[in-house]
């Protein structure tokens, strides 16, 4: 399985924008970037996944180098709420599918 | 039910004996993921079924693990003569297919005395 790169933790303010961050620099051309996020005692959920193009949806934004080297997740307005461990996965659209989780990054929202 | 569904939320069990651990995964969804999380740590893949394919089990950590999904629909994932280090929340997980977003249940904690 491809490898992703992460921060350990970041931390940022309610209201502002956060950027995190995701080296994939051994990225094959038929795998997709996905975002999951885990909130405190729950299972992950989620967020977002492109290719090639940045992605738009309810919850954030995915920015994607035009290498596809590296990646990054943007939610836009941070609340108390988006504190969570942000999980970058490579998963390829052939062979396994399995989804692999590596350490993430833990993002601290202060109010 | 409109979300994947794990039973129980809680089992302790003693040393030595065996545990079912239920997934009912979403209607309709084709892949079925187990993983594990210690306290603290990251997801552990286990297991991976899509569809009719044979299963990917590259992630289970011995053979006192099984799991099974009978009918392309309900997975039971089973531990075999449990040891304390078999404590964890173990997280089931499915998706329509197999590039699509996985939603995950809410887990079933799991204790080991």
């Amino acid at each position: 399985d491809a490898k992703t790169t992460q921060p350990n933790s970041m931390e940022s303010n309610e209201e502002e924008p956060v950027h995190l961050p995701c080296n994939h620099s051994t990225i094959s051309g038929t795998d997709y970037i996905h975002w999951y996020r885990q909130l405190p005692s729950q299972g992950p959920e989620y967020v977002i996944h492109g290719l090639t193009s940045n992605v738009n949806n309810r919850m954030a934004s995915l920015a994607i180098a035009e290498d596809r080297k590296s990646s990054t997740l943007i939610l836009h307005r941070a609340t108390l709420r988006d504190a969570a461990v942000y999980y970058c996965i490579l998963r390829g659209y052939q062979g396994a599918q399995k989804l692999v989780f590596g350490q993430g990054t833990r993002l601290t929202i202060n109010p | 039910g409109a979300g994947v569904s794990q039973s129980p939320s809680n089992k302790v069990t003693e040393k030595g004996k065996d545990v079912e651990l239920r997934c009912d995964p979403i209607s309709g969804h084709t892949a079925l993921y187990w993983y594990r999380q210690s306290l603290g740590q990251g997801l552990e893949f286990l297991i991976y079924f899509q569809g009719n394919s044979a299963p990917d089990k590259s992630g289970l950590p011995s053979d006192r693990f099984s799991a099974e999904r009978t009918g392309g629909s309900v997975s039971t994932l089973t531990i075999q003569r449990t040891q304390q280090e078999d404590s964890a929340v173990y997280l089931c997980a499915s998706s329509l297919e197999r590039d699509t977003e996985a939603f995950f249940g809410q887990g079933t904690r799991l204790t080991v005395v």
